[in-house]
């Protein structure tokens, strides 16, 4: 069966780090181009960055309002994927999903998601 | 800034077929920004229905279809169902980004 499961969501103060992962399986997690979106409580879906293939790069890219203070990666031998946070805001409270890219720019599986909020 | 725009509600009969569609702030859109189709109930993770414009994810069903209408990409539900009731997504492939309309939340009744 095909599945992502996030974890390592939890409270945070702001200013602290958290760093979340996402295992899989059931696919060549090695060969997939990889994702985060999240979504702010009552609020939609925000694409949060991208990490590709290491055969193709294995090159990140982030949207503008956690670049510089997120930063993605993945361990190929362990199938995992991560989210490092740094520097968090009480705006980057969210549920976070891990997701594989298709080749056609699309979303395709999910995960359940992990909450992550940020508050003194 | 990118602004992805979808209509914030919509309400269809059952059976009936509605259309919700994503468009852009300045320009058009085209399937160059592959557009893409989500479907999310509350506390659940999105579930894929429409990729590059217009395929649909395994085991979407065929009242499910993806089209550029004029300026837009648009989602068609053709014989809508109670459960069909959820947020709907779209969003836009900007080369090195992505940017997700702000949903739409579909009513069934």
């Amino acid at each position: 069966e095909v599945q992502l499961v996030e974890s390592g969501g939890g409270l945070v103060k702001p200013g602290g780090s958290l760093r979340l992962s996402c295992a899989a399986s059931g696919f060549t997690f090695s060969n997939a181009w990889m994702s985060w979106v999240r979504q702010a409580p009552g609020k939609g879906l925000e694409w949060v960055g991208r990490i590709k293939s290491k055969t193709d790069g294995g090159t990140t890219d982030y949207a503008a309002p956690v670049k510089g203070r997120f930063t993605i990666s993945r361990d190929d031998s362990k199938n995992t994927l991560y989210l490092q946070m740094n520097s968090l805001k009480t705006e980057d409270t969210a549920v976070y999903y891990c997701t594989t890219l298709t080749a056609q720019a699309a979303f395709d599986i999910w995960g359940q998601g992990t909450m992550v909020t940020v508050s003194s | 800034q990118t602004v992805v725009t979808q209509e914030p509600s919509f309400s269809v009969s059952p059976g009936g077929t509605v259309t919700l569609t994503c468009g852009l702030s300045s320009g058009s859109v085209s399937t160059s920004y592959y557009p893409s189709w989500y479907q999310q109930t509350p506390g659940q993770a999105p579930r894929t229905l429409i990729y590059s414009t217009n395929t649909r994810s395994s085991g979407v069903p065929d009242r499910f279809s993806g089209s550029i209408l004029g300026n837009k990409a648009a989602l068609t539900i053709t014989g809508a169902q109670a459960d069909d009731e959820s947020d709907y997504y779209c969003v836009l492939y900007m080369g090195r980004a992505w940017v997700f309309g702000g949903g739409t939340k579909l009513t069934v009744l």
